[in-house]
């Protein structure tokens, strides 16, 4: 079964404006890894935060996560047209990793 | 490094027949799945090895679908018989080992089911 859930579904804005989509989960975790897909291709992995961590940063990507709330969130900068992609959140429990439906991100130029 | 190779990229069969999906690790990395990706939606984990050893398959329909990973390297999926509904994406990947690692997926090998 699925473990996270990302909000919204889809998402499209303009080059330069910021992207944030947002994860949900259901039970504990070790840590919550971000993935990006363009079409066609193979998920790549973009960031890891582990469940005592609260934000990290990586370039023009800013995680948090909220183990209280059991979410997290992902924050895309000056979003390029190249950052036109699906973005899916994973969660470890069990050493199981798990995937949600995704957001999928249009960035127009 | 070499990256997680799949075959074939692309598979169509008919209802009721058989197919096969190949996939082969990045070196050194003890931990392999393989995910069924339907249009649309997240992908879905099928099975988990660990060396050579299944970790977890409670998602695997059993009935039909079966998995191995023979001297812990290479690993070799297969459907029989197929249905409509397992037309999708079948990605495999791998990390080096279990518990706070990144996946490394392939390309992929998109099966459709006439």
């Amino acid at each position: 079964s699925q473990q996270g859930e990302e909000d919204p579904q889809a998402l499209s804005i303009q080059e330069g404006e910021n992207a944030t989509m947002n994860c949900s989960y259901k039970t504990s975790i070790n840590n919550l890894q971000w993935y990006r897909q363009n079409s066609g291709r193979g998920l790549v992995h973009l960031i890891l935060i582990r469940s005592n961590e609260r934000e990290k940063h990586s370039g023009r990507l800013r995680v948090t996560l909220d183990t209280s709330k059991k979410s997290s969130s992902l924050l895309i900068t000056a979003s390029r047209a190249a950052d036109t992609a699906s973005y899916f959140c994973a969660t470890d429990a069990d050493n199981d990793m798990r995937f949600g439906a995704g957001t999928r991100l249009t960035v127009k130029p | 490094e070499a990256g997680v190779a799949q075959s074939p990229r692309y598979k169509i069969i008919e209802k009721r027949q058989s197919v096969a999906f190949w996939c082969n690790p990045i070196s050194g990395h003890a931990t392999l799945y393989w995910y069924q990706q339907i249009l649309g939606q997240g992908p879905k984990l099928l099975i988990q090895f660990q060396n050579n050893g299944v970790v977890d398959d409670s998602q695997l329909p059993k009935d039909r679908f079966s998995a191995e990973r023979l001297k812990g390297v290479d690993s070799t999926l297969k459907i029989q018989p197929a249905k409509l509904e397992d037309s999708a994406v079948y990605l495999c990947a791998s990390s080096f080992s279990r518990g706070a690692n990144v996946l490394t997926f392939g390309a992929g090998s998109r099966l459709t089911v006439l």
